[in-house]
């Protein structure tokens, strides 16, 4: 059974920054062709994806905000880290954590997270 | 960015109703398509994978089809738990981007 949580602060200031980390269980993400990816959604506007973290340790990244974002993982603790540079109220978001896998058409995210909101404000 | 369009962005429909939500793609993503169901405040949940193939445990009333730019959901007879948010989100290359969404509600 896969699972993905969630974990960090609700409230950061602007300018700070964010760090989420994404614990799991149920797979392992040295397995080839797994990976972790990172969507946001603020609150009742579509979903944003931001970064990805495959087993191989390739990552990729929003390029509207790569520059803000660094994704990592430790395979040891099951975990992927996210973190986010320079917060602003617009990134005011539920963020998602999820599990997914490459297939011979395409990568899909077949399991999430329940999400955490994370509110920018002074 | 490869941009998707997801059309309507709204419907109202009646139990029963077979329900076609669209999404376009602003170039070919051969069938590079996912589809996801998000239930209010609740997380998004996997529907079909590479525009039509039905992810497990999801009930046959809900079809995927296209490739290249235009691609279909359809939901053949809606049930009652079908009423939600539909996004479709292309894996052809990075930013894997996601449609804007289409909210199905109750008529």
């Amino acid at each position: 059974q896969i699972t993905l949580k969630e974990s960090g602060p609700t409230l950061v200031k602007p300018t700070q920054a964010l760090t989420l980390t994404c614990t799991f269980s149920g797979f392992s993400l040295s397995t080839s062709g797994v990976g972790v990816g990172w969507i946001r959604q603020p609150p009742g506007k579509a979903l944003e994806w931001l970064a990805l973290i495959y087993w191989d340790d390739d990552k990729r990244y929003s390029p509207s905000l790569k520059s803000r974002l660094t994704i990592s993982k430790d395979t040891s603790k099951n975990q992927v880290v996210l973190t986010m540079t320079n917060m602003d109220p617009v990134d005011t978001a539920t963020y998602y954590c999820a599990y997914g896998k490459m297939w011979q058409l395409g990568f899909s995210f077949d399991y999430w997270g329940q999400g955490t909101l994370v509110t920018v404000s002074s | 960015d490869i941009q998707m369009t997801q059309s309507p962005s709204s419907l109202s429909a009646s139990v029963g109703d077979r329900v076609t939500i669209t999404c376009r793609a602003s170039q070919s993503i051969r069938s590079y398509l996912n589809w996801y169901q998000q239930k209010p405040g609740k997380a998004p949940k996997l529907l079909i994978r590479a525009a039509s193939s039905l992810q497990s445990g999801v009930p046959s009333r809900f079809s995927g089809s296209g490739s290249g730019t235009d691609f279909t959901l359809t939901i053949s007879s809606l049930q009652p738990e079908d009423f939600a948010t539909y996004y479709c989100q292309q894996s052809y290359n990075t930013p894997q981007t996601f449609g804007q969404g289409t909210k199905v509600e109750i008529k």
